[in-house]
């Protein structure tokens, strides 16, 4: 069974230009979420789906990050215009329902804004 | 800000000795999980353990829990190079999944 997919790997953007990444998760898994994580730290919540319902979306800084999940499957996370502290790495995960089992990650993309 | 946090924030080890991390948190659990992140890669899930529990076991992995406390500790015995990697707490409540800084263990063969 295939994992989360994420893509891209890596994508190197300046400044004030658009980025957008895509996450596949798991299939039948209910819950999605998008983490960001900075170097030397640990990851840090941006949004939570259950199905195609963004039900905390509370530490996504909306003025400029944007996602939406598909028909509850695929999702998306755009950010625009990207400024210099976006440089992260961004995770997606995935679990059944996120009533308590275990969460799947990506392998992740990591963002460098110059 | 981050639900749990670590420690120490650093582990260096001789490969054989056992590695204890530490977490504590500051808001009730459904549960509380570890995973173990290898550089440049995603995270991995170790081991998860309820509210309810106190101690659980899964191959050379460890870890407790004492919520009256609100914390956990993750013991890895008898470690092996391949251990080398970034430890993470994680707590769930209402379906929040929130992480801590983390625990670098190195060990050195």
């Amino acid at each position: 069974e295939a994992g989360v997919v994420q893509s891209p790997r890596y994508k190197i953007i300046e400044k004030k230009q658009p980025v957008a990444f895509w996450c596949n998760p798991i299939s039948g898994h209910n819950t999605l979420y998008w983490y960001r994580q900075n170097l030397g730290q640990g990851p840090e919540l941006l949004i939570r789906y259950e199905n195609e319902e963004a039900v905390d979306d509370s530490q996504l800084p909306k003025d400029r990050f944007s996602a939406e999940r598909l028909k509850g499957v695929d999702s998306t996370l755009k950010i625009q215009p990207a400024e210099l502290g976006d440089s992260a790495v961004y995770l997606c995960a995935s679990s059944l329902e996120g009533s308590g089992t275990e969460a799947f990650f990506g392998q992740g993309t990591r963002l460098t804004v110059v | 800000s981050q639900q749990g946090e670590e420690d120490p924030q650093a582990l260096s080890i001789q490969e054989g000795e056992n590695a204890t991390m530490n977490c504590s948190y500051k808001t009730s659990i459904n549960n509380l999980q570890w995973y173990r992140q290898n550089s440049g890669r995603g995270l991995v899930h170790l081991i998860l353990i309820r509210s309810n529990e106190r101690e659980k076991h899964s191959g050379r992995l460890r870890v407790t829990l004492d919520t009256s406390k609100k914390s956990s500790s993750l013991l890895i015995t008898a470690s092996r190079a391949a251990d080398t990697a970034s430890y993470f707490c994680a707590t769930l409540l209402d379906y929040k999944l929130s992480f801590g800084a983390g625990t670098t263990v190195t060990v050195r063969a």
